[in-house]
């Protein structure tokens, strides 16, 4: 039972540069969402989707774009990364009034 | 809006005593979900418990327990028998129904002691 897988797990980029963390889940949620984790604020809400095609923004959106053209990817692109984007993300499945399931976490430095 | 509140950066407790771990949330909408998540130290979100906002009765998952006040607008976690293992990260998070955003609170670390 794979769950939420994000990929990669760890990664180092330049300033400026562009990349797409991944997210895939398989068990058919329709909420889905990212967080980035900094130390002594918690998990912060950067975007988040209620099923394919809707994408809305969280306490943190900008310097982050997603898109959600299927149930199970939901992938979190940084557009010209900074140091200040630095973090942990976790990306998440499910919720309501159950449990929210969690990927592994993507630990980015930039540099 | 809605906001979620943990007052205690740091906590100690002793191996085999009980702990309560604060949470204080805000939202005006009547329908709502309360939840805590344990992060150790290897880095992974553990869901531990939920209590919705229309359950009459605290929830309780093994040595968790949820101390629900509404009209405080508080959501405790108690942990009764603290272990070892116990140490990490706690965090409480609140999903309201309309538009459904899970948020965060800052996080309590635990610790505890032998």
């Amino acid at each position: 039972n794979a769950g939420v897988t994000q990929t990669p797990k760890f990664q180092v980029l330049k300033t400026g540069q562009s990349m797409t963390l991944q997210c895939a889940q398989d068990m058919n949620h329709e909420y889905m969402s990212w967080y980035r984790q900094d130390p002594g604020m918690g998990l912060r809400l950067i975007h988040y989707s209620v099923g394919a095609g809707i994408t809305d923004q969280g306490e943190v959106p900008n310097g982050y774009n997603v898109s959600r053209s299927t149930t199970e990817d939901f992938p979190l692109r940084l557009l010209s990364a900074a140091p200040s984007q630095t973090s942990v993300y976790f990306c998440a499945a499910g919720g309501g009034n159950t449990e929210a399931f969690f990927g592994q976490g993507t630990r980015l430095t930039v540099v | 809006a809605q906001k979620i509140t943990q007052t205690q950066p740091g906590m100690f407790v002793q191996e085999k005593e009980a702990v309560t771990l604060d949470c204080t949330y805000d939202t005006s909408d009547p329908s709502y979900g309360l939840f805590w998540y344990k992060q150790p130290s290897s880095g992974e979100m553990i869901f531990l418990i939920y209590q919705g906002s229309y359950d009459q009765q605290n929830a309780t998952e093994g040595r968790y327990s949820l101390n629900f006040q509404k009209a405080r607008k508080s959501a405790n976690l108690v942990i009764s028998a603290s272990q070892l293992g116990d140490s990490a990260m706690y965090f409480c998070a609140m999903r309201e129904s309309q538009g459904g955003k899970l948020i965060f609170g800052q996080g309590t670390e635990l610790s505890v002691k032998p």
